[in-house]
């Protein structure tokens, strides 16, 4: 079936630093991807999205990478804020519109 | 950018009783709205699709007469959780496509916190 999966559930980094946060997923025909960021008792919010027919994608500090070969895309986030402390979660975009959503990373940022 | 509101975005109700969660697209038409549930710790799982002027499409595992979900207008779905049990406590969230959008965004409320006592 149709999965989307995250590598690990949690990361710490000291403020400053860069944060890679990475998904897998399982469907090859899948052509969009979008992170979100949650915050705690609030809902997802769209951070950067990127199609198939693409690599890379950058925004504002923050980068979304796709390798289609081994179904794995990851999310970069340059200079990592106390205000990024939040749950990430990558979401697969499919029929319809509805999206398929990963099991989220929690990511603690220390000052 | 595209605002997305729910209401309440806290409630409280006792056993057996019915809950009705509002959707709203504010500044935008929507012809399709998703509902999600999302327990502690978990990610969001999709409960159905809402579709103006027609029939919800529900998940599987998801019991159409228990979550019932009016499209009436291209502002507004709403879900009723009727006869909520304790078990139905979660955090409750829609989101919204533009209409006339294909494979974009959707845009996601605030969501609601439901707890059944």
């Amino acid at each position: 079936g149709e999965s989307v999966g995250l590598h690990l559930p949690t990361l710490s980094v000291q403020e400053g630093d860069n944060s890679i946060i990475n998904c897998a997923y399982s469907n090859s025909a899948s052509d969009y991807f979008i992170w979100y960021k949650q915050e705690s008792g609030k809902g997802p919010q769209f951070i950067i999205d990127i199609r198939s027919n693409m690599d890379k994608r950058q925004g504002q500090r923050v980068t979304v990478l796709l390798n289609k070969t081994v179904k794995h895309l990851s999310l970069q986030i340059a200079a990592t804020q106390p205000g990024d402390s939040a749950v990430y979660f990558c979401a697969e975009k499919g029929d319809a519109g509805k999206s398929t959503f990963g099991d989220g990373t929690t990511l603690t940022v220390k000052p | 950018g595209a605002v997305v509101s729910q209401h309440p975005s806290r409630v409280i109700c006792k056993s057996g009783t019915s809950v009705k969660i509002e959707c709203r697209s504010l500044d935008f038409q929507a012809t399709t709205m998703f509902w999600y549930r999302q327990f502690p710790k978990q990610s969001l799982m999709l409960m159905a699709t809402s579709n103006e002027g027609s029939k919800a499409t529900y998940e599987q595992g998801v019991e159409k007469d228990k979550f019932l979900i009016n499209h009436a207008s291209l502002t507004l779905s709403t879900l009723t959780v009727t006869s909520a049990h304790p078990e139905d406590s979660s955090f409750y969230i829609c989101s919204a496509k533009k209409a006339g959008s294909w494979n974009t965004e959707a845009f996601f409320g605030q969501g609601t916190r439901l707890t059944v006592v």
